[in-house]
């Protein structure tokens, strides 16, 4: 079963920063968060993920609260592409993904 | 890189029929690879976790003699959904891990519709 919640949609002005929430208060010590997008029709796309430290690459910035119990996406300058729907998930050892239900996120012109 | 490549994209087949889904690391050697499903509008669910050399493990409620999965290189696994049923179509969608605490890298998935 999913271990992550987040809100189901979301709206963004296009050219502003997109900040989307996740929950995962059972999360354990050893389990990274990730974060991937799924444009319809196409398998998901891999944003980033972290363990206890913020993260930040060409696409995104991940910031994760310092009890670990939940963690926040940054698209600093969201375009029209960046429309589709935003998966947390979190995974142990065993590398396997349960999906929650996703944010879908439209990004308004 | 880490680029994995799903055959077919689409298919359709009558029911009765076997129908087999190739999942493909083209970049790098993937220790593990996973199957999920798909349903309109609804989330990714996963089928059975494949590591390259022995048995699938699948997820409870997933009937394994339906969906026979195939792990036979570090690059290669395939799926396998024998006498297909409509209930069966779906959007089946792979990925592939090259180690352990590293992200997963999906295919572009294959839609499948089974008349």
């Amino acid at each position: 079963d999913a271990k992550t919640t987040q809100p189901p949609s979301m709206d963004c002005a296009e050219g502003r920063a997109a900040n989307l929430p996740c929950n995962h208060s059972t999360i354990s010590g050893n389990e990274y968060v990730y974060w991937y997008r799924q444009i319809h029709s196409q398998g998901p796309q891999y944003i980033i993920h972290g363990l206890k430290n913020n993260e930040t690459n060409e696409m995104a910035s991940l910031i994760i609260t310092e009890d670990r119990k939940s963690s926040t996406l940054i698209l600093p300058h969201a375009t029209l592409r960046d429309t589709a729907v935003y998966y947390c998930i979190s995974t142990g050892t065993g590398n396997q993904f349960y999906f929650g239900t996703g944010t879908s996120l439209t990004v308004i012109p | 890189g880490a680029v994995v490549s799903q055959h077919p994209s689409w298919v359709i087949c009558k029911s009765g029929t076997s129908v087999k889904i190739e999942c493909r690391s083209l970049d790098f050697q993937a220790t593990t690879m996973f199957w999920y499903r798909q349903f309109p509008k609804q989330s990714l669910m996963l089928m059975a976790t494949s590591n390259e050399g022995s048995k699938a493990t699948y997820e409870q409620g997933v009937e394994k003699d339906k969906f026979l999965i195939n792990h036979a290189s570090l690059t290669l696994s395939t799926l396998t959904v024998t006498s297909a049923h409509p209930e069966d179509s779906s959007f089946y969608i792979c990925s592939a891990i090259q180690g352990a605490g590293q992200p997963q890298h999906f295919g572009d998935g294959t839609r499948l519709s089974i008349l």
